[in-house]
This record gives C-alpha cells, structure tokens and sequence, in this order.
C-alpha cells in the first residue's frame, strides 16, 4: 500500500521561502508522476505543478511559474516542492499526491499526502 | 479564475440522483479523456472517485459514475447518501501538458 507522508506545518515570514517534503513509501516512486495542490483556507484545490521523476520532467502552472520549484531525491523516495517570495495569500494547506498509473503525465490521482499547512505571517 | 467551470453547488434529497457538470473547452476536457473527479470531506484530503472520464478506482461505490459530452464531463451519483456530503473538484489534462481544474461543487444532501 503505498502511502505519500508530508512534512510537518510551518510558519514563515513575508518575503521568505518554504520548502515542503513528501516521501513515498510502499512502492515504486520512479515511475510515478508527483503533483503538487494547495488549498487556501475556505477556497478550492489549485494545482501548483508536478514532476515525473524517471524523466526529470516539470509542469508548473502559469500563475507558480518562477515562483514555484519541484524537485524530487529518488534515493529516498522524497519530492519536494520550494516556493518562494511567500506572501500571505500564500497561507494554505499544501498537498502532494501520486498518479495513478506509471509513465503518464497528471492523468488522474489515486494517493494523497496528507497535507502540509503553510502559514504566511509576519 | 478556474479553467474548468463547476457549479458553486448542488443538492438533492436521500436516494435521489444529482450530477454536477465541468466545462472546459477543445484543448482540455474535450480532447483528451482523461477527465477525473475528487471528493473532499472537510479537514481530509482528497480522494479519486472517477478518472479517464468513466473508470471508477477500486473501492469506490458504483453509485458514482462519469460521462463526457463535448468539452463538457459529468459526474453522477445516484442513490443519493448522507456521507455523499462533501465538495466535488473536476480535472482535466490539457493540451499545454499540465492539469487543469474546476472551482469545486459543494453537495449538499437535503
């Protein structure tokens, strides 16, 4: 069973970065492409952007592009998402979750993390 | 702005039939099957209740099922139930590689 388990909340300061983790566990990370989502507090899901790790491909959003980096440490099942300039409409619930099928580009997501909040503040 | 449009919400009585629609247009939902459905409860993550337009995952309820017409894709759930409460979020692969997504559709069971 595979599970994707994120990294604990965080607090930061306007202007700053965050960098949050999801690790896979239970399965062939390779193969999979990795989204990132986020959710603003009462607002709906925004996907971010996504990355398959076999290939060492990225997709951001126009709205994260320059903003947004997404990377992954196949040595430890880890992707990360970094996002930078942190403003606070960045305040958010961030999730990572995990394709369905392996080699497809963000076709539909069967796992989820468990979500990670971000709260910008000064 | 999402790229998709859901309605803000819909509702329905126990054991009634509801279906929440998601346009796009030719160069998302209406070129490419794989147009896919998520239920959010409150507090949770989400959950895959349709991908590839129709395919339901495992363990989801044949209550809930998927359609496509056009640049527009569909999601049903017949036999309405009090735990089908939640919000429902629709996305499609897009002709630029990336995911687009629907604003979200509160369900609300009467």
């Amino acid at each position: 069973q595979v599970q994707l388990v994120q990294s604990g909340a965080e607090v930061k300061k306007p202007g700053s970065s965050v960098k949050v983790s999801c690790k896979a566990s239970g399965g062939t990370f390779t193969y999979y492409a990795i989204s990132w989502w986020r959710q603003a507090p009462g607002q709906g899901l925004e996907w971010m952007g996504g990355i398959i790790p076999i290939f060492n491909t990225t997709k951001y959003t126009q709205k994260f592009q320059g903003r947004v980096t997404i990377t992954t440490d196949e040595s430890t099942s880890t992707a990360f998402m970094e996002l930078t300039s942190l403003r606070s409409e960045d305040t958010a619930v961030y999730y990572c979750a995990r394709d369905l099928r392996p080699l497809t580009p963000f076709y539909g997501m069967d796992v989820w993390g468990q979500g990670t909040t971000v709260t910008v503040s000064s | 702005q999402s790229a998709l449009t859901q309605p803000a919400s819909v509702s329905g009585s126990p054991g009634q039939s509801i279906t929440i629609s998601c346009t796009g247009t030719s160069s998302d939902v209406g070129d490419y099957n794989y147009a896919s459905w998520y239920q959010q409860h409150p507090g949770k993550a989400p959950e895959l209740m349709i991908y590839d337009v129709t395919n339901r995952p495992s363990g989801v309820s044949n209550r809930f099922s998927g359609s496509k017409s056009g640049n527009t894709a569909s999601l049903t759930i017949s036999g309405l139930q009090a735990e089908d409460e939640a919000d429902y979020y629709c996305s499609s692969y897009s002709s630029s590689s990336t995911l687009v997504f629907g604003g979200g559709t509160k369900v609300t069971v009467l």
